[in-house]
């Protein structure tokens, strides 16, 4: 079935450092992807997505490419603020329900 | 403008009791979603619901568990007979349903479930 797989964590970085979380994904159809956020005691929240190949989703200086040759839809982001700390999960649909990873936590310290 | 609420936040019950968890959903928006992250898991699909209609329920495990969605008033997910792996962050989302073959589904702040 369809999945997701990204990059464990905790990812630990220093302000204005930059930011790679890797995610990578199977699918049967073509999916739409997703990166979510999710802040301390709140729901996850959209932070961008991309629907086609070659598409790139950019929220908040995150950026993410659907590169449909290495199935992969990398977050990054060129320099982290401490209020970026939060968990971040990639997800993918080819229809209605959302399908996520597991999440990966970033902490930015100043 | 209220978004996705969910209540109660936080609910601990025993083992062997029910739990109900209410989620309303953004006004103007008539499709739910229920998911559930398990201690160390990412989010798991468990149902989607329109106004009195179950339209996906293939995440949701065959026995113990069930959703409704009224015409009135909010969606609540329903755990009988609580085991303690059923401990876990249940979320809700709500979409518009009216454009597009993706409806972005905007998310509740969860309740956290525990059995003791």
């Amino acid at each position: 079935g369809d999945s997701v797989t990204q990059m464990e964590g905790p990812v630990t970085l220093s302000e204005e450092a930059f930011l790679t979380i890797n995610c990578t994904y199977t699918a049967t159809g073509y999916p739409s992807l997703f990166w979510y956020v999710q802040y301390p005691g709140e729901g996850l929240q959209l932070l961008l997505k991309a629907t086609k190949a070659d598409d790139k989703g950019s929220n908040k200086g995150f950026e993410a490419t659907y590169r449909k040759e290495t199935t992969s839809f990398h977050l990054e982001k060129g320099s982290v603020q401490v209020s970026d700390s939060a968990v971040y999960f990639c997800a993918l649909t080819t229809g209605t329900a959302l399908i996520f990873g597991k999440g990966t936590t970033l902490s930015v310290s100043s | 403008n209220a978004g996705v609420m969910q209540n109660p936040r936080h609910l601990v019950r025993r083992r062997g009791q029910e739990a109900r968890l209410r989620c309303s959903p953004m006004k103007g928006h008539s499709h739910v979603y229920w998911y559930r992250q398990l201690p160390e898991e990412g989010l798991k699909f468990m149902v989607y619901l329109q106004k009195e209609n179950i339209i996906d329920e293939s995440g949701m495990p065959k026995e113990r568990f069930s959703a409704e969605f009224p015409k009135e008033g909010p969606s609540i997910l329903r755990i009988q007979q609580v085991v303690r792996g059923d401990s876990a962050a249940y979320f809700c989302a709500s979409s518009s349903g009216t454009s597009g073959a993706y409806n972005e589904q905007f998310f509740g702040p969860g309740t956290r479930l525990t059995v003791l």
